[in-house]
C-alpha cells in the first residue's frame, strides 16, 4: 500500500518570501501521479498543482512550484511571494496508475506573516 | 455544473442513532472514496470503491459501511453513532489520467 508522508505540521512564512513544504511518499508503482491540496478555513479542498510521475520537468503554475525527486520519493511544494490568501492546510496526495487508490499525507499548517 | 454533491452540508446526531451521508457525483468515475478529517488533521480514508458494485476498507472502517450499486451514488452509513465519529467527512472521486480527483464540499457531523 502506497503511504504518503508531510513532516511539517506547521511552518510559518513571512510575506512575500519563500517557503518549501516536504512531502515523502513510498510506492512500488513507476507510473503515478502526485498533487498539493490546499484547504483554506472554508474547508474547500482546491487543486494546487499536479504531477505526473512519467514526467521528468517540475511542475509549476504561477507562483507554486514542485521538486519532484522520483528516486527519492520525494514532492515539495515551493511557494514563492507568499501571499496572506496562501494561509491554509495543505495536503500531498498521491493516485496511482489505475486512478482507483488516492492517499493522503496528514497535512501541513502554513500560517503567513504580514 | 459537473461535480460531487454531499448531504447533508452539516448534522447534529444523538449517539446510537443511525444516519446515511449521501455522496453523488456526474461525472461517471469509477473511483469513489469517504474520507473522515478530524480537527487539523489529515484526511483518513474510511471505505473505497473502485467500481460499482464493489467496495473496500481503507484505514479507519469500524462503525461505517457503505455501498456501490451503481456509479454515481456512494452512500456512507453509521450505524448506530458514537462521539468518536464527531467529524468532517469528504467524498471524493478519481478516475484513471486525470489532472485532479475531485470532493465535495464536506460534511460535518457531530454525535452528542
Amino acid at each position: 500500500a502506497q503511504t504518503v508522508t508531510q513532516s511539517q505540521p506547521e511552518m510559518s512564512v513571512q510575506e512575500a518570501e519563500t517557503v518549501t513544504l516536504s512531502c515523502t511518499y513510498d510506492t512500488s508503482e513507476s507510473d503515478y501521479y502526485l498533487f498539493w491540496y490546499k484547504q483554506p478555513p472554508s474547508r474547500q479542498m482546491i487543486l494546487v498543482i499536479r504531477q505526473e510521475a512519467y514526467k521528468q520537468q517540475n511542475a509549476t503554475e504561477n507562483r507554486f512550484s514542485v521538486n519532484f525527486q522520483k528516486a527519492a520519493k520525494s514532492f515539495s511544494l515551493k511557494i514563492s511571494d507568499s501571499q496572506l490568501g496562501d494561509a491554509a492546510m495543505y495536503f500531498c496526495a498521491y493516485l496511482n496508475n489505475a486512478g482507483n487508490m488516492l492517499t493522503f499525507g496528514g497535512g501541513t499548517r502554513l500560517m503567513v506573516k504580514p | 455544473t459537473a461535480g460531487i454533491t454531499q448531504a447533508p452540508t452539516s448534522q447534529i446526531l444523538a449517539a446510537g442513532r443511525s444516519m446515511t451521508l449521501r455522496c453523488t457525483q456526474d461525472m461517471r468515475h469509477n473511483a469513489m472514496y469517504w474520507y473522515r478529517q478530524d480537527l487539523g488533521l489529515g484526511l483518513r480514508l474510511i471505505h473505497y470503491s473502485n467500481t460499482a458494485g464493489t467496495t473496500g476498507k481503507g484505514e479507519v472502517p469500524d462503525g461505517y459501511s457503505v455501498s456501490r450499486a451503481n456509479t454515481d451514488d456512494f452512500p456512507l452509513t453509521l450505524a448506530s453513532a458514537v462521539p468518536s465519529q464527531t467529524s468532517v467527512y469528504f467524498c471524493a472521486s478519481s478516475a484513471p489520467r486525470l489532472t485532479e480527483a475531485f470532493f465535495g464540499q464536506g460534511t460535518r457531523l457531530t454525535v452528542v
